[in-house]
């Protein structure tokens, strides 16, 4: 399922290094959200955007910012990487109506 | 904000018998709950949903049911099958829509 891509696949990444993951999509949706899964802690929101304009602060925002480059692309960077922020990461995308979420393949991203 | 809790964390059954996955929610403008189903390395996928206004949704083996008075919401999957081993989370969307709020999955094993 191609419809939301993610890049890289995976990660390995030195702490205090940037770093920058990419989400494009092809359903033609405005909303795009990042995620970061940990076990036990399920998926918690980072960023959400609801269109070009409008980037929104999740849950856990800090450490990381975002970039709407156009309808189909929301990219996460961390800024300066630290261990704690080993985890799976998903970009998400839905409807104008929040429903129907689909996920992207995930990018498992480890800080050494 | 939402809060959502899902239980057990982890579940086994023998081949055939049915599993049920129980969440409580908080907000009572959440009008939509979707459940998710991911394999291991692959990506959460929608399973079934369910809105506000409907107490019970069916699709072949898996159901879902909706108490709006006691803000819970079940799945329950009959005639468990191996590949139905999976982590499932479930998830409230407020009347806004602007978000999902998920649980923090159930590891569900299916004993042949």
């Amino acid at each position: 399922d191609a419809d939301v891509t993610q890049t890289p696949r995976n990660r390995i990444t030195k702490t205090g290094k940037r770093i920058m993951l990419e989400c494009s999509q092809t359903k033609g949706h405005d909303r795009m959200y990042w995620y970061r899964q940990d076990p036990g802690l399920g998926l918690r929101l980072i960023y959400y955007s609801f269109d070009v304009k409008d980037i929104n602060k999740g849950e856990i925002s800090d450490g990381y910012s975002v970039s709407r480059q156009a309808q189909a692309k929301f990219s996460l960077s961390l800024e300066s990487a630290i261990p704690n922020q080993t985890a799976l990461y998903f970009c998400a995308t839905s409807d104008s109506w929040g429903q129907g979420y689909t996920f992207g393949s995930g990018t498992r991203l480890t800080v050494v | 904000g939402e809060n959502v809790e899902q239980h057990p964390s982890t579940l086994s059954v023998q081949e055939g018998d049915s599993a049920v996955i129980k969440c409580t929610y908080s907000d009572s403008a959440s009008n939509y709950f979707p459940w998710y189903k991911q394999e291991l390395g692959k990506r959460p996928q929608l399973i079934i949903d369910i809105r506000s206004n409907v107490g019970e949704k069916k699709d072949q083996r898996i159901a879902v049911t909706l108490n709006k008075t006691a803000k819970h919401f079940s799945l329950h999957i009959t005639e468990t099958q191996p590949e139905d081993s999976a982590v499932y989370f479930c998830a409230a969307s407020p009347g806004t829509g602007n978000q999902f709020y998920f649980g923090t999955g159930t590891s569900l094993t299916v004993i042949p």
